[in-house]
């Protein structure tokens, strides 16, 4: 069965930063795109970053670009988010997700229950 | 950047009765196209992608249609666990931005 779990959420000043974790289990993790996906309060769903194994490259959304760094370790099947410089817009629930193969360009067949990240002072 | 509208924002409906739901891309996204259900306090579960086929698990009952810039999610007769959000993605475009749309709420009529 697949599992993923998320943990490192939590309340953090205006400018500070966060790392958010994706911990898997139940398939091969280097074999898949994995991505994170954020929720504002009440509002809808906002793509943020992906990621795949086999590729360096990474992709964000200019909401985050420059601030936010996705990574991966293959070793412990886990999906990392490093969120620096954080802003009051940055309040929500991330989700990380996992594609079907490894490719960039696929929907989400799986998803955690999300970690809220909360930007307040 | 691909915008995606769904249209409308909330949809009350009766239970039994069909819902249909629309989404718009500002461009063609052929048929790459995914809409999921959310409820409240979950996170979000795939039903359709590729715009027509059925993630697994899901009943016949929930159905997606079109290709290009138009895309229809047709629930044809509403269970009281279909009560819900639901939200449809593009995963078309170059370099991958993976645009979600606004959300639609079907609420019960």
């Amino acid at each position: 069965e697949v599992q993923l779990l998320e943990s490192g959420g939590g309340l953090v000043q205006p400018g500070g930063s966060l790392r958010l974790s994706c911990e898997t289990s139940g398939f091969t993790f280097n074999n898949y795109a994995m991505s994170w996906v954020r929720q504002a309060p009440g509002k809808g769903l906002e793509w943020v970053s992906i990621s795949r194994s086999t590729v360096t490259n990474t992709y964000y959304a200019d909401s985050v670009r420059g601030r936010f760094i996705i990574s991966r370790d293959e070793s412990k099947s886990t999906l990392y988010l490093q969120m620096n410089s954080l802003r009051a817009e940055d309040t929500g629930v991330y989700y990380c997700a996992k594609t079907e193969y490894d490719s960039f360009q696929l929907p989400f067949h799986h998803w955690g229950q999300g970690t809220l990240v909360t930007v307040s002072s | 950047e691909i915008v995606m509208t769904q249209s409308p924002g909330t949809l009350s409906v009766s239970p039994g009765e069909r819902a249909t739901l629309s989404c718009r891309a500002s461009q063609s996204v052929k048929s790459n196209l995914a809409w999921y259900q959310q409820k409240p306090g979950q996170a979000p579960r795939l039903l359709i992608y590729g715009a027509s086929t059925r993630a697994t698990g899901i009943p016949a009952r929930f159905s997606g249609s079109g290709s290009g810039t138009e895309f229809t999610l047709s629930i044809s007769s509403l269970q009281s666990e279909d009560f819900a959000v639901y939200y449809c993605q593009q995963y078309n475009n170059w370099p991958p931005t993976l645009t979600f749309g606004g959300g639609t709420r079907v609420e019960i009529k």
